[in-house]
């Protein structure tokens, strides 16, 4: 089945820098590759999601870049906020597996220094 | 749009007893709803994946007849946690998908459960 492994598992950026967090796939069928932001106690809310047609997408602040060749995916983060502050899942799903389930990530936890 | 609800948010109950916890779309139909676990500072843990009107696909590990999953209709799924022991305290979410063959997961607000 899928692995997916995420690094860092802790990053602390200053206000203002970036963030960047990256993660590896490992079965080439999958083409859906999605982050999520998970504060404290509450539900997964998709930040956002690439398919494996485009290699960048970019969302104000945050983008995600895909390289399939090499099967890892990186979020980017620019000018952080303390808001941003959070867990962050990735996760891959393969529509080819016919039940699009997801495999996440092991988090990684961004803590913005004010 | 794409609101997921769960029931309830938080359940404290004795060990042997079961636990029902629900997971509703409120402004749309889920043909297919996943329900995970998740440890503290943990990552998200497929249990099962429930498809409305058929029974539920186990992820490997997870016992079938403990965790009952029912989706019986496209707006509701039920897990039920059977003879809950403390182990089994943890925090449960939900997700559901809102057309098949569209990727986007939508995820419950999650139940902790504390199994005493």
């Amino acid at each position: 089945g899928e692995n997916v492994e995420q690094h860092p598992s802790t990053l602390s950026v200053q206000e203002g820098d970036s963030a960047v967090i990256k993660c590896t796939y490992s079965d080439s069928a999958s083409n859906y590759f999605p982050w999520y932001k998970q504060e404290l106690g509450k539900r997964p809310q998709l930040i956002i999601d690439i398919r494996s047609n485009v290699g960048e997408k970019k969302d104000q602040r945050i983008a995600v870049t895909l390289n399939k060749t090499a099967k890892h995916f990186s979020l980017h983060i620019t000018e952080t906020q303390p808001e941003d502050s959070a867990v962050y899942f990735c996760a891959a799903s393969s529509e080819a597996r016919g039940n699009e389930k997801l495999t996440f990530g092991t988090g990684t936890r961004l803590t913005i220094i004010p | 749009g794409a609101v997921v609800s769960q029931h309830p948010s938080r359940v404290i109950c004795k060990s042997g007893t079961s636990v029902k916890i629900e997971c509703r779309s409120l402004d749309f139909q889920a043909t297919t709803m996943f329900w995970y676990r998740q440890f503290p500072k943990k990552s998200l843990m497929l249990m099962a994946t429930s498809n409305e009107g058929s029974k539920a696909t186990y992820e490997q590990g997870v016992e079938k007849d403990k965790f009952l999953i029912n989706h019986a209709s496209l707006t509701l799924s039920t897990l039920t946690v059977t003879s809950a022991h403390p182990e089994d305290s943890s925090f449960y979410i939900c997700s559901a998908r809102r057309v098949s063959g569209v990727h986007e997961q939508y995820f419950g607000p999650g139940t902790r459960l504390t199994v005493t």
